[in-house]
């Protein structure tokens, strides 16, 4: 599986975009780039997957450079209940349901 | 429709005991996973099932082991429990886990060993 390095802390202001990165530089043709965040104490949830083309729901923004090494989750307007650890995960197709989470980056969102 | 249902939300036990815990998915899902959260490690796969066979697993000593019944709910066991298995122990339950069938967790088992 590819290798995932984000940074391991960042702070938005409440109402401001929040644009967490993520580097994988030694992605493969066939990963898919998958992000999840977990609340204190709770379990892990699904925000937003892609392959090589950005993405939109209603929770994110994926941007996924032309390279695939890195992408960007973008929440466009963070709110304080919006502080969480986000993870980006990269996974093959064919894996099940095996994801390997890394450290993931500590967003805090500031009124 | 309900969520993945994780029981018991807390549990205590002494180190060379065994334990067991339960995780019913989402209806209708069939794959379930297993993983441990640590301070240190982080969250770390334990094991996936799928229509009652495992078909991942994790880097685990095989006092860690799992099972699925027919009914997708699954269980997983650990067998002479040591102080560092005390954890967040999460399942998570998709429709089959590839691509698209996103994962849904739950809210984990807090095992304490001591």
């Amino acid at each position: 599986d590819a290798k995932t390095t984000q940074p391991p802390s960042m702070d938005c202001a409440e109402g401001r975009a929040a644009n967490l990165p993520c580097n994988h530089s030694t992605i493969s043709g066939n990963e898919y780039v998958y992000w999840y965040r977990q609340i204190h104490s709770q379990g892990p949830q699904y925000i937003i997957h892609g392959l090589k083309n950005n993405e939109t729901n209603e929770m994110a923004s994926l941007i996924i450079t032309e390279d695939r090494k890195s992408s960007t989750l973008i929440l466009p307007h963070a709110t304080l209940r919006d502080t969480a650890v986000y993870y980006c995960i990269v996974r093959v197709y064919n894996q099940g349901g095996k994801l390997i989470f890394g450290q993931g980056t500590e967003l805090s969102v500031k009124p | 429709k309900a969520g993945v249902t994780q029981t018991p939300r807390y549990l205590i036990k002494t180190r060379g005991q065994q334990v067991t815990l339960s995780c019913s998915p989402i209806s209708g899902h069939r794959s379930v996973s297993w993983y441990q959260q640590t301070p240190g490690q982080g969250l770390q796969f334990l094991f996936e099932y799928f229509s009652e066979t495992q078909r991942n697993k994790g880097n685990f000593p095989g006092r860690f082991s799992g099972r699925q019944f027919s009914n997708s709910r699954s269980e997983m066991n650990v067998s002479t429990l040591e102080l560092g298995d005390s954890a967040l122990y999460l399942c998570a339950s998709s429709f089959n886990g590839a691509i698209g069938t996103e994962a849904f967790f739950g809210q984990g088992t807090r095992l304490t060993v001591v």
